[in-house]
């Protein structure tokens, strides 16, 4: 069964660093999206993307942050500069389509910030 | 705004017995419903969804869910719950008249007992 991936598992990093968390959604899906869920906290929405733009986002995604569609299958989440409070973890996940499709998710990426 | 409740932080049930994890929603327009698991050290996993039509729902592993307008809720049932089920539950809801994204309930964390 198709599922998405996420590299790396676990990112240890020093705040102001940049870092790029990457994702890559099931093959034939067209709509790709980025949560994050702090420790104990609830899932929240932070971006999607659909056609190479972004058609939604949050107000948790500012400047610090931006996405990209490298190619045809990888997705990424860049921070900038990181902060204490973008610890995390980061989920990525895909739909077939907006609308009635459900989203499936990748098993997350870990971000600590030291 | 759209908004998720789930009432209950844990629901302890044992292994045998119907189980039920409860939530509510609010959201302007029609909304669209869905429940997902998610294991430890795993992403989310997509269990059912509610879009239109029958207001109770069949999804994965035996979970139904009922969808009540008048109530606002749409909450996840098992007739007998296993000792595996014990995870994490989400409810989610997309407005149907504003955007992509989801929104997510706190979760509820479900402990089956032997």
């Amino acid at each position: 069964e198709p599922e998405v991936t996420q590299t790396p598992s676990h990112q240890v990093t020093q705040m102001g660093q940049e870092v790029i968390l990457r994702c890559v959604p099931i093959s034939n899906h067209l709509y790709f999206y980025w949560y994050r869920q702090i420790l104990g906290q609830k899932v929240e929405f932070l971006v999607s993307f659909y056609n190479n733009e972004i058609s939604e986002k949050s107000e948790i995604f500012d400047d610090q942050f931006s996405v990209e569609r490298p190619d045809g299958s990888n997705f990424t989440l860049k921070i900038r500069s990181t902060k204490l409070e973008d610890s995390a973890m980061y989920f990525c996940a895909s739909s077939a389509s907006g609308g009635t499709y459900e989203q499936y998710f990748g098993p997350g990426t870990r971000l600590t910030v030291t | 705004a759209q908004s998720v409740a789930q009432p209950e932080d844990q629901v302890n049930v044992a292994e045998g017995n119907p189980l039920t994890v409860k939530c509510t929603y609010s959201v302007s327009g029609n909304p669209y419903l869905f429940w997902y698991v998610q294991y430890p050290n795993r992403g989310l996993q997509f269990l059912l969804k509610y879009i239109t039509g029958d207001n109770l729902v069949k999804g994965s592993y035996g979970f139904e869910a009922e969808f009540n307008k008048s109530q606002t809720s749409f909450h996840l049932k098992k007739p007998s719950a296993l000792v595996s089920d014990s995870a994490l539950y989400f409810c989610a809801v997309r407005d149907v008249d504003y955007g992509q994204n989801f929104v997510f309930g706190p979760g509820t964390r479900l402990s089956v007992l032997p």
